[in-house]
């Protein structure tokens, strides 16, 4: 049950595009690679803002998008504004009924 | 509305025990598994265990298998994460978050606010 791997950090300009990127293996998101995808500002829970891979719930902007290719899932960020600023974890489901998030990635917008 | 509230957490010694509870309200409580995800201070997400809607079917990370329990009380629309024999890497918030969905297709749609376990002498 390795985390799986995302950058440390990353950041953009308001109005810009960003990727985040999360990689596993073939024992969690190149096998089941319905990733989800969560937002966490300081001090609170985590939102969730992307499931079964591309979907996104109810109320979330149409801004955030996700894929996957391989071993690697990916959640994009189109038009950031300030309010995008904060913490994104993916999850995979990793089999056996366990989960693994990856290690996080803290968006700063410039 | 969905809502889920922990409390339970506290200050205790390595090696001793602690239930941490979690409250459901504004859904049909049985239809829903819930998932214990736990974040050290300043660091990332990690699952912990879930417990199924069928309230049988459990599973847990290894870094908990064997000191950990999950359980519910449908009475109470309440479910708990018995946590046994504590170890200082067990410091962390531990929320408690919905299950929407099964297995590879499952994710986590509400969470609690968390509450905060620290194991120390």
């Amino acid at each position: 049950q390795s985390a799986l791997t995302q950058p440390a950090s990353g950041s953009g300009s308001p109005g810009q595009s960003i990727t985040i990127s999360c990689t596993g293996t073939s024992s969690d998101v190149g096998t089941y690679g319905l990733v989800s995808w969560y937002q966490q500002h300081p001090g609170k829970a985590p939102k969730l803002i992307i499931y079964e891979g591309s979907k996104r719930p109810s109320g979330v902007s149409n801004r955030f998008s996700a894929s996957k290719s391989g071993n690697t899932a990916s959640l994009t960020i189109s038009g950031l504004q300030t309010e995008d600023e904060a913490d994104y974890y993916c999850c995979s489901y990793a089999g056996g009924s366990t989960w693994v998030f990856g290690g996080g990635t803290k968006l700063t917008v410039l | 509305q969905v809502q889920l509230v922990e409390s339970g957490g506290g200050v205790v010694q390595p090696g001793r025990s602690l239930r941490l509870s979690c409250a459901a309200s504004g859904f049909t409580f049985i239809n829903y598994g819930i998932h214990w995800v736990r974040q050290a201070p300043g660091k990332g997400l990690e699952w912990v265990a879930v417990l199924w809607s069928d309230g049988r079917n459990n599973y847990y990370a290894d870094s908990v298998k064997g000191r950990f329990t999950v359980s519910r009380d449908n009475s109470r629309n309440t479910h708990y994460l018995q946590m046994n024999s504590l170890r200082a890497e067990d410091t962390a918030l531990y929320y408690c978050a919905r299950a929407d969905g099964h297995l590879e297709k499952d994710h986590f749609d509400y969470w609690g606010q968390g509450t905060l376990v620290s194991v120390s002498s």
